[in-house]
């Protein structure tokens, strides 16, 4: 059975510094993983998936990695601001058929300006 | 367009009542996906329907749950004889068909006293 980790499972940071959040799995035979945001009493907004295939994702100040082989994903997110506020998720997907999603824990992030 | 909407939004039922949860997915997604985030147990995948095929309900905890999807679009869900334990926030994503981004309503919570 896949078991996802996020770790820290909160971490506080001054404003203009980078993040750096860690995601484990323990099946690596996965055909994706997506990193979410989720705001206090909102849904889930995705930020960057990730194909089995590739090794990174980019998009503005976020930056995400796979390396599926050690089980590992980590997100960066540059120059951070106190909007950056929020848990962040990490999620795999098993399978091509089938979409459900394995999460982690989330790491919960305070950026203080 | 609309995103995926959900309702109620809260729901505070006495231990041993029914309740039905709403979700309206994206139209034109053909998949739909329900979840539930509990404190202590994180992000679990509940239930997953993708057109016509028959629903993965692999992750439903008990018989109490059910769920329906009508004319491929608004699906409930159900849970029978409520417990305290069923207290958390469930939440609904679709999908299009073959794509990889759920896209997440803002959730119900649930709450059994």
């Amino acid at each position: 059975k896949q078991e996802v980790t996020q770790i820290p499972a909160a971490l506080s940071v001054p404003e203009g510094e980078n993040l750096v959040l860690n995601c484990s799995f323990t099946d690596s035979a996965i055909y994706n993983l997506q990193w979410f945001r989720q705001d206090p009493g909102k849904g889930l907004t995705s930020l960057l998936l990730i194909q089995s295939s590739q090794r990174e994702q980019t998009s503005g100040r976020l930056n995400a990695s796979l390396d599926k082989s050690s089980g590992r994903s980590t997100l960066y997110i540059a120059a951070s601001q106190p909007g950056d506020s929020a848990t962040y998720l990490c999620a795999v997907r098993q399978g091509a058929a089938g979409n459900k999603l394995t999460f982690g824990g989330g790491t919960r992030v305070l950026v203080k300006p | 367009g609309a995103g995926v909407s959900q309702s109620p939004s809260n729901k505070v039922t006495e231990k041993g009542k029914d309740v039905e949860l709403r979700c309206d997915p994206i139209s034109g997604h053909t998949a739909l996906y329900w979840y539930r985030q509990s404190l202590g147990q994180g992000l679990e995948f509940l239930i997953y329907f993708q057109g016509n095929s028959a629903p993965d309900k692999s992750g439903l905890p008990s018989d109490r749950f059910s769920a329906e999807r009508t004319g491929g679009s608004v699906s409930t869900l159900t849970i029978q004889r409520t417990q305290q334990e069923d207290s958390a926030v469930y939440l609904c994503a679709s999908s299009f068909l073959g794509a990889d981004t759920q896209y997440f309503g803002p959730g119900t919570r649930l709450t059994v006293l």
